[in-house]
């Protein structure tokens, strides 16, 4: 069964770091692109980061610009997500995303981890 | 920056059509994709490159795009399509989400 499950999330305090981790199985994870995306609960979805399938490539959203990192390691099928200076406005539902390479759609997504930044 | 732009609620009764369309500038030169999110789910995508349907999506759901708009039609809606939809474009290798349209059955 191909699946992402994501892990990390929790409480953190404003300009605080947390590392979140996806990994994958059921699929060649080596040749997938891989995406964050988050969401405030209740609201909708906002694109994080995107990394390429050998972690040659990186693109971010500007708000996370300079603060956030993605990485990956093919060797243990998991894309991680290096959140440092943690904000309140970067609470939010995790997700992580395969890219359907060819059609560049987001086909595949896990269940999400939460993110709390508060004091 | 680039922005799509959705209506916030869609309703329709069961057995009809329901459309729900997103806007960007000149987003028909760039590929639309469709995703539905129901009440603590993850997302699933539902339309890709402005009308192919992943498998297992029922025939039901189809899109269109087209100068400023892109379109998902769902026919003969189900009470289980009621959830939120988003649209999808790229820009410049970011992606960007539009504000997500409430599909209410009933």
């Amino acid at each position: 069964e191909v699946q992402l499950v994501e892990s990390g999330g929790g409480l953190v305090q404003p300009g605080g770091s947390l590392r979140l981790s996806c990994t994958a199985s059921g699929f060649t994870f080596s040749s997938f692109w891989m995406h964050w995306v988050r969401q405030v609960p209740g609201k909708g979805l906002v694109w994080v980061s995107r990394i390429y399938s050998d972690g040659s490539s990186t693109n971010y959203a500007d708000s996370v610009k300079g603060r956030f990192t993605i990485s990956r390691d093919n060797a243990k099928n998991t894309v991680y997500l290096q959140m440092n200076s943690l904000r309140a406005e970067d609470t939010a539902v995790y997700y992580c995303a395969r890219d359907l390479s060819l059609s560049d759609a987001l086909d595949i997504w896990g269940q999400g981890t939460m993110v709390t930044v508060s004091s | 920056s680039y922005e799509l732009t959705q209506s916030p609620s869609v309703s329709v009764s069961p057995g009809q059509t329901a459309s729900i369309s997103c806007s960007g500038d000149k987003l028909g030169d760039k590929f639309a994709y469709w995703y539905q999110q129901k009440p603590g789910q993850s997302p699933v995508l539902v339309i890709f490159q402005d009308f192919k349907r992943p498998s297992g999506i029922p025939e039901r759901f189809s899109g269109s795009n087209s100068g400023n708009t892109a379109t998902l039609t769902i026919s003969g809606t189900q009470a289980m399509d009621e959830a939120d939809y988003y649209c999808q474009a790229w820009d410049s290798s970011t992606v960007i989400f539009g504000g997500g349209t409430k599909l209410t059955v009933l």
